[in-house]
């Protein structure tokens, strides 16, 4: 079976250009999560879909940041514009529901210059 | 926002030695806690997801335990391998929105 998939591994962009992630979760995952993860520090929740309900999305900047998750399934998030310090990486991980482990991708890398 | 926190932040251990860390969380409105390794450039692996006091749950030479009342769990590994190294992390599960939060995780060495 596969796992979340994400796309793409790495980006390196300038500062104010936009810049999109895509994360196409485990088949039958009602619950997706992005996750932002610095140097050193454990990932950071932005934003958490129940199918295609955004149910938590307190953390994730709006001036800047914006997701979806069109038909439940696949889902993007994307920032414009990119600051300095958007520089991570970006996590997305699904689970059957809420309450089970979550199984993550393998993350996209960016770097903002 | 949760507080989860994990000690200690990094750990280096000899081959064969055994060790163990903590997660600590609040215990209000708890839900369950999740156990991941990560290993660098690989994608966080979940390990253990508990949700009772006092739970027990063992994989190989990983355990974990899971005390609810006080907010705390511990992570052991008993003879430790290189291979072990990773970065560990928890995650607390808890609260109307039932968001899992993350510590910091604790980075694991394990020394040849």
């Amino acid at each position: 079976e596969a796992g979340v998939v994400q796309s793409p591994r790495y980006k390196i962009i300038e500062k104010k250009q936009p810049v999109a992630f895509w994360c196409n979760p485990i088949s039958g995952h009602n619950t997706l999560y992005w996750y932002l993860q610095n140097l050193g520090q454990g990932p950071e929740l932005l934003i958490r879909y129940e199918n295609e309900e955004a149910v938590d999305d307190s953390q994730l900047p709006k001036d800047r940041f914006s997701a979806e998750r069109l038909k439940g399934v696949d889902s993007t998030l994307k920032i414009q514009p990119a600051e300095l310090g958007d520089s991570a990486v970006y996590l997305c991980a699904s689970s059957f529901t809420e309450n089970t482990e979550a199984f993550f991708g393998q993350g996209t890398r960016l770097t903002v210059v | 926002i949760l507080n989860v926190e994990q000690s200690p932040q990094s750990l280096h251990v000899q081959e064969g030695d055994s060790t163990n860390f903590t997660c600590s969380f609040p215990s209000s409105n708890f839900y369950a806690l999740h156990w991941y390794r990560w290993e660098t450039a690989k994608s966080p692996e979940a390990l253990f997801v508990m949700t009772l006091n006092g739970d027990e749950k063992k994989k190989g030479r990983i355990s974990a335990t899971l005390n609810t009342k006080e907010g705390y769990s511990y992570l052991y590994i008993k003879g430790s391998q290189p291979e072990d190294s990773a970065t560990y992390l928890c995650a607390c599960l808890s609260g109307s929105a039932r968001q899992l939060t993350f510590g910091s995780g604790t980075q694991l060495t394990v020394l040849p």
